[in-house]
């Protein structure tokens, strides 16, 4: 199956400072990657599309100049995470979409668990 | 934009007993329902999912019922095991499978022994 990995698996960090989560997949070629976000004992919420080499599309409710993604090649896609606050710790997850026109399914990164202090 | 709504929350049968999870969605135009199985601190997993051009989809112990012009799909897992305690969430997506995911909130389901 596709492999997507994620690093780190866990950070800790200061308040205001700024957090960069990388999402790859390893052994496919992703046009298409998705990041989620997911608090304790929460759903997980879509935040964001992240299109290789095209700006992300953003979800109602989360700011794009706070959540930074870059698309830069087929197999990696990253979240920086600026000005980090308590409020944004939490459990950030990545998918990638594989198969062909209205055929496909998600897999998801093993998730980046944030802890800001 | 895209609800689901899913119950219940908290599931506990007796092991060997049959579970089922009810999901609900709001955007009729959603043609991709997988189900996803979280254990704690994990990645989701895919355990099964179905698309609009489907009622009904089978893998061994585990089934996904899909009613359209009702808007809801539902789980099933037959012969329960230990091994099955997990958190389950159900999604539905736009563009077959190649869009942003909406979740329900999950169902906790316990099995007891």
């Amino acid at each position: 199956g596709a492999v997507v990995s994620q690093h780190p698996s866990r950070v800790i960090c200061k308040s205001g400072t700024s957090v960069k989560i990388e999402c790859r997949s390893l052994d496919f070629q992703a046009t298409t990657m998705f990041w989620y976000r997911q608090f304790p004992k929460q759903s997980l919420m879509l935040m964001a599309t992240s299109n290789e080499g095209s700006k992300a599309t953003y979800e109602q409710g989360v700011e794009k100049d706070k959540f930074l993604i870059n698309h830069a090649s087929l197999t990696l896609s990253t979240l920086t995470v600026t000005s980090a606050h308590p409020e944004d710790s939490s459990f950030y997850i990545c998918s990638a979409a594989i198969g062909t026109s209205g055929s496909s399914e998600q897999f998801f990164g093993p998730g980046t668990r944030l802890t800001v202090l | 934009g895209e609800n689901v709504e899913q119950h219940p929350s908290t599931l506990s049968v007796q092991e060997g007993d049959s579970a089922v999870i009810k999901c609900t969605y709001s955007d009729s135009a959603s043609n991709y329902f997988p189900w996803y199985k979280q254990e704690l601190g994990k990645r989701p997993q895919l355990i099964i999912d179905i698309r609009s051009n489907v009622g009904e989809k089978k893998d061994q112990r585990i089934a996904v019922t899909l009613n359209k012009t009702a808007k809801h799909f539902s789980l099933h897992i037959t012969e329960t095991q230990p091994e099955d305690s997990a958190v389950y969430f159900c999604a539905a997506s736009r563009g077959g499978g190649a869009d942003g995911l909406t979740f329900g909130k999950g169902t906790h389901l316990i099995i007891q022994p």
